[in-house]
């Protein structure tokens, strides 16, 4: 099945600094790949997702880049805030009916100002 | 704006209590699961379904039953409530968006067993 790694498990940043998260999958066959950030106390929230026919995609201050050759995929944090600080998440799927998520451990993003 | 609902933000229960979770989405999604998550462990798929009165097990499916007897309701039960399931509790469900289900998750609930 398909088995999601994610590094680094913490990060810190100071304010303003760009923060990179990555990701490699094991399943050739997964075609989307979503990323959540997770507040204190809260649940994960879907910040940006990417499917595997595009190479890049970007929304303000956020990216994501996918490489299917190499089964790794990036989430790119530029000019960083101290609000960014929160827990993220990547996964990947099929995206199918019926098919789960598979979550990377999750990255511990700090930024301090 | 998809939003999916749980019962309960906290809750504590005593060891072998029967525990419920409920999760309710109103807007129509065929998809809903229910995970756990622990630190450093990220998030366990406890169960899903697909479907009214189907459901699949996930990675951890022990100690835990579901019910899903209406569409906008799924519902996490610990038989026998015991502290190793102390945790938080995170409900999802999917919307097809240009042929893919996006995933969206309720806020938590966080359980104490003692």
């Amino acid at each position: 099945g398909e088995n999601v790694e994610q590094h680094p498990s913490t990060l810190s940043v100071q304010e303003g600094d760009s923060a990179v998260i990555k990701c490699t999958y094991s399943d050739s066959a997964s075609n989307y790949f979503p990323w959540y950030k997770q507040e204190l106390g809260k649940g994960p929230q879907l910040i940006i997702d990417i499917r595997s026919n595009v190479g890049e995609k970007k929304d303000q201050r956020i990216a994501v880049t996918l490489n299917k050759t190499a089964k790794h995929f990036s989430l790119h944090i530029t000019e960083t805030q101290p609000e960014d600080s929160a827990v993220y998440f990547c996964a990947a799927s099929k995206g199918q009916a019926g098919t789960a998520l598979i979550f990377g451990k999750g990255t511990t993003l700090s930024v301090s100002s | 704006d998809v939003k999916v609902t749980q019962s309960s933000r906290y809750l504590v229960k005593r060891t072998g209590e029967k525990v419920f979770l409920e999760c309710v989405q109103d807007m129509d999604h065929e998809n809903m699961f229910w995970y756990r998550q622990d630190p450093g462990l990220g998030l366990r798929l406890i169960y899903f379904s697909y479907d009214v009165k189907m459901k699949e097990k996930g990675d951890i499916p022990e100690g835990y039953s579901v019910s899903r007897e209406k569409k906008e309701r799924f519902s996490l039960i610990l038989e026998s409530a015991s502290t190793n399931q102390t945790s938080m509790y995170l409900c999802a469900s999917t919307r097809l968006v240009q042929g893919v289900y996006e995933q969206y998750f309720g806020p938590g609930t966080r359980l104490t067993v003692t």
